[in-house]
């Protein structure tokens, strides 16, 4: 099993529609955790710290259940400039900081 | 200041060839990595510097060399690269090395596109 597991998609949406992706990791031990965003040919950037009570920011909310191992990030209103790769990171302590990016979640937002 | 600044931005060299990628940051952040991108993957961790130590190596081919001069720089030695090596590197920092207090956001700088030919 890996260690962070997303569904690679791609998942194509109409604009202003809502769209949830889903992210499982394995280490039970994560500490910390992170949606990241990366354009095509561009480095990843950060795009919200993942809390256990649940975070929003503008149309972007993610979610954390430490039981299922499960973190979710669901976008509202998607607007074309929304298309990217969606990636879940997870920080495993121990050693030093080990993030851990999932495979990636390919979003496309068509008119 | 918010940037992870990586030099060059686009590498081309031979087999036999030795070179350097740099990494510096200026963010006061005590943990630096580098990691590699092959196309429609994921960014795959290399090493892990935790207040300038190295403090991971996850099993990478000794023609990788890294080295921390200081808090702010990362430098990545290449030499006797394979043609497979050709990848994205990316160098990235956050806040803390190791400790209680987790905050462990990464930023990355733009990458160096490496061509081994």
């Amino acid at each position: 099993r890996k260690e962070v597991e997303q569904d690679p998609g791609p998942f194509n949406v109409p604009e202003g529609a809502t769209v949830a992706f889903n992210c499982t990791y394995s280490n039970s031990a994560s500490q910390s955790f992170f949606w990241y965003r990366q354009d095509c040919r561009k480095e990843p950037k950060l795009l919200m710290s993942v809390y256990s009570s649940g975070n929003e920011d503008g149309r972007f909310t993610a979610q954390l259940n430490r039981a299922s191992q499960y973190i979710s990030l669901l976008i509202r209103d998607s607007k074309l400039s929304d298309s990217a790769t969606y990636l879940c990171v997870v920080n495993q302590k121990g050693g030093g900081n080990k993030l851990t990016f999932g495979t990636g979640t390919q979003l496309k937002v068509e008119l | 200041d918010t940037e992870v600044t990586q030099t060059p931005k686009h590498l081309v060299m031979g087999m036999t060839n030795k070179k350097s990628l740099k990494c510096e940051q200026h963010m006061g952040h005590r943990a630096m990595y580098w990691y590699k991108q092959k196309a429609k993957k994921p960014p795959e961790l290399m090493f892990v510097y935790s207040y300038e130590k190295l403090s991971i190596n996850e099993s990478v081919p000794s023609r990788f060399s890294p080295e921390c001069p200081n808090s702010s720089l990362l430098n990545l030695h290449l030499h006797a690269l394979q043609p497979e090596d050709s990848a994205l590197y990316l160098c990235a920092s956050s806040p803390s090395g190791t400790g209680v207090i987790m905050n462990t956001e990464a930023f990355f700088g733009q990458g160096t596109r490496l061509t081994v030919v």
